[in-house]
């Protein structure tokens, strides 16, 4: 069974603060993986991507992937309230994407 | 473009009873995805299209699921006979190339099963 786990959280930053999202997966032929962010009530919105071993930024996001150790993360720097949200975590693998539970995030002004 | 358009928003209905949802993609995507999420099982992929025709219906719980698309502006996902189990919030979503990364996901209906 292909899992994709994260921790449900929630996790509460202050605002400003550096916040800190992990993912782990088992398929190690996993090939690309994504963050959505998701609001109360709302659909998942697309926030980043990455295919490669290494860092990925975008504004105040930066992504970070770990094949080797199988974990991709999600920094968000900067944090604001707005930010806060579920952040789930996708690996696709072969046209077979599976998501994490998503992990809350509350970044307190 | 309007995006991605689910109705209902949300349904309540009971137990035994056929439930439809429909999605209309955008303009032009040639991908379609139905997913589920719940509390206990997250986001799941239920099934996808690809010009019309379902490429991996895998994710579809049991025979009681069905999803249709008959042509590149519709689609239906029915759940016949609907159980409790399936109260879920239903997301449709539609992709121009089919990646994750240029995937748009509707608003969702929110189905509550009695």
């Amino acid at each position: 069974q292909k899992e994709v786990e994260q921790n449900s959280g929630p996790l509460s930053v202050p605002e400003g603060a550096i916040a800190s999202l992990n993912c782990t997966y088992s398929d190690r032929g996993s090939q690309s993986f994504f963050w959505y962010r998701q609001y109360s009530g709302k659909s998942p919105e697309l926030i980043m991507f990455i295919y490669s071993n290494g860092d990925k930024e975008d504004g105040r996001f930066t992504a970070q992937l770990n094949k080797a150790s199988q974990y991709v993360s999600l920094l968000i720097r900067d944090s604001q309230p707005s930010d806060s949200a579920t952040y789930l975590c996708a690996v696709v693998d072969n046209n077979d994407m599976r998501f994490g539970a998503g992990t809350r995030l509350t970044v307190k002004p | 473009d309007a995006g991605v358009i689910q109705s209902p928003r949300h349904e309540v209905t009971e137990m035994g009873q056929e439930v439809t949802l429909r999605c209309k993609p955008i303009s032009g995507h040639d991908y379609l995805f139905w997913y589920r999420q719940t509390m206990m099982r997250g986001l799941e992929l239920l099934i996808y299209f690809n010009n019309n025709v379902p490429i991996d219906d895998s994710g579809m719980p049991e025979d009681r699921f069905s999803a249709k698309m008959p042509n590149a502006s519709f689609s239906t996902l029915k759940i016949q006979p609907s159980e409790p189990r399936d109260s879920a919030v239903y997301f449709c979503a539609s992709s121009e190339s089919g990646g994750a990364d240029t995937q748009y996901f509707g608003p969702g209906t929110r189905l509550t099963v009695l």
